[in-house]
């Protein structure tokens, strides 16, 4: 079926430096989502984006992070300056929308040392 | 504010028994119910949803959801498990009118051989 393209798989980044988690949704879909796993926990929903503009976000969504889709190219997340609380999964899902099914990339490993 | 719980953080069955997976839900409208599959080191997949008309919905791979408005509930099922079926599953919800799907904290299922 359709997939969603998280790049890259792993990144490992100094504290303090910025990181572009990129995300290629399924090509129809138009709300785009990111989430956040800290290892064995649950998944924590940071931000939702539709439109070129961001619906609605949670309290982990802090203010170094940034969220954009330019063009319809990438979906990217970005933490700028990264904290070593920012080491956890983070999955990209999109939808056809609101209600639909997501469909859920691989996720992006970040290690902050 | 839409919650989730999923009382049962780990189920172990062996191959070929039943299973059913608990999921209790808090919200004050119309909703989507939805559970999702995740294997080790891998994206969410979607299992099934739920929104109206049969309380009883069939997914993928045999699994089936019972919807319970008087028990506030969405609980999993599978007649006969498989060693494969050894993930973690995440019960969902999202309220019609907004744009975030929220997840339980997850059933860690392991079918023993």
């Amino acid at each position: 079926g359709p997939k969603v393209l998280q790049i890259p798989s792993h990144q490992i980044i100094d504290m303090g430096q910025m990181v572009t988690l990129n995300c290629d949704p399924v090509s129809n879909h138009l709300y785009f989502y990111w989430y956040k796993q800290i290892l064995g926990q649950q998944m924590e929903f940071l931000v939702n984006f539709y439109n070129g503009k961001v619906m609605e976000k949670s309290k982990l969504f802090k203010d170094q992070f940034s969220v954009e889709r330019p063009d319809g190219s990438y979906f990217t997340l970005k933490i700028q300056p990264t904290a070593l609380e920012d080491s956890a999964v983070y999955f990209c899902a999109s939808s056809l929308g609101q209600g639909a099914d997501y469909t859920f990339g691989s996720g992006t490993r970040l290690l902050v040392i | 504010t839409q919650t989730v719980s999923q009382s049962d953080a780990h189920v172990t069955v062996f191959e070929g028994d039943s299973v059913e997976l608990r999921c209790n839900y808090s919200y004050g409208g119309s909703i989507y119910l939805s559970w999702y599959i995740q294997h080790h080191g891998h994206g969410l997949q979607f299992l099934l949803k739920y929104y109206s008309g049969n309380p009883v919905v069939q997914g993928v791979n045999g699994f089936e959801a019972e919807f319970s408005k008087s028990d506030s509930s969405f609980h999993l099922r599978k007649a006969s498990v498989h060693w494969s079926d050894s993930a973690v599953y995440f019960c969902a919800v999202s309220g019609t009118g907004g744009y975030k799907v929220v997840f339980g904290s997850g059933t860690r299922l392991l079918v023993s051989p």
